[in-house]
């Protein structure tokens, strides 16, 4: 069965510093991963995904993402964070596009310091 | 081009009454797909339906859930006789698509209370 750990539930960083959010994944063939963020009261916002190629991902807002295959990892990064970027972030694993039978992490809310 | 529209955007019912959930998807997006998210939780997958047909629903409780999305009209996530474990927030996602590089935009969710 297919699971996604994200082991820190909260993460507090000061404004201007940079991140690093984790993802660990269990799936028995190639994955396709995702993060996501949310807002509070709001929608999920898809960040960055990989499917297969170049293991270092480029998304929206200044994210990436690097897939360790050897680590069962996708860790997301931001080199500087901005206040804007406070909210819950989602990582998720699955076996094709869209957005069936994707399994998510539990979420690691993110604060930002002045 | 709107998103992907949920309405009611907070619904209280009590318990046994039922609970309709709607989405409609973004113009030309045929693939819809419904999760439930638990406080503190990660989403759950519950079903997966393109236009009249059930896709997937290994995600769907086995009794008083029920979804459609027909040929006219928005998806239906249908609870009947809530309880108070179905306080949750339901989110639907749509796609044009399922291929490898289609990505799925989610709706902001209906929050279902049950009291």
């Amino acid at each position: 069965a297919q699971s996604v750990t994200q082991p820190d539930i909260h993460i507090t960083v000061s404004e201007g510093a940079s991140l690093e959010l984790r993802c660990n994944y269990s799936y028995g063939a190639t994955p396709y991963l995702f993060w996501y963020v949310q807002s509070p009261g709001q929608g999920l916002q898809l960040l960055l995904k990989y499917f297969s190629g170049d293991t270092l991902v480029q998304g929206i807002k200044g994210f990436e993402a690097e897939f360790k295959r050897s680590q069962s990892s996708f860790n997301l990064r931001k080199p500087s964070v901005h206040w804007s970027d406070a909210a819950e972030y989602f990582c998720a694993v699955g076996a094709g596009g869209g957005a069936d039978g994707l399994t998510f992490g539990k979420g690691t809310h993110l604060i930002i310091q002045p | 081009n709107a998103g992907v529209m949920q309405n009611p955007r907070h619904l209280v019912r009590r318990r046994g009454q039922e609970a309709r959930l709607r989405c409609s998807p973004m113009k030309g997006h045929s693939h819809v797909y419904w999760y439930r998210q638990l406080p503190e939780e990660g989403l759950k997958f519950m079903v997966y339906l393109q236009k009249e047909n059930i896709i997937d629903e290994s995600g769907m409780p086995k009794e008083r859930f029920s979804a459609e999305f027909p040929k006219e009209g928005p998806s239906i996530l249908r609870i009947q006789q809530v309880v108070r474990g179905d306080s949750a927030a339901y989110f639907c996602a749509s796609s044009p698509a399922r291929d490898g590089n289609t990505e799925a935009f989610f709706g902001q969710g209906t929050r279902l209370t049950v009291v």
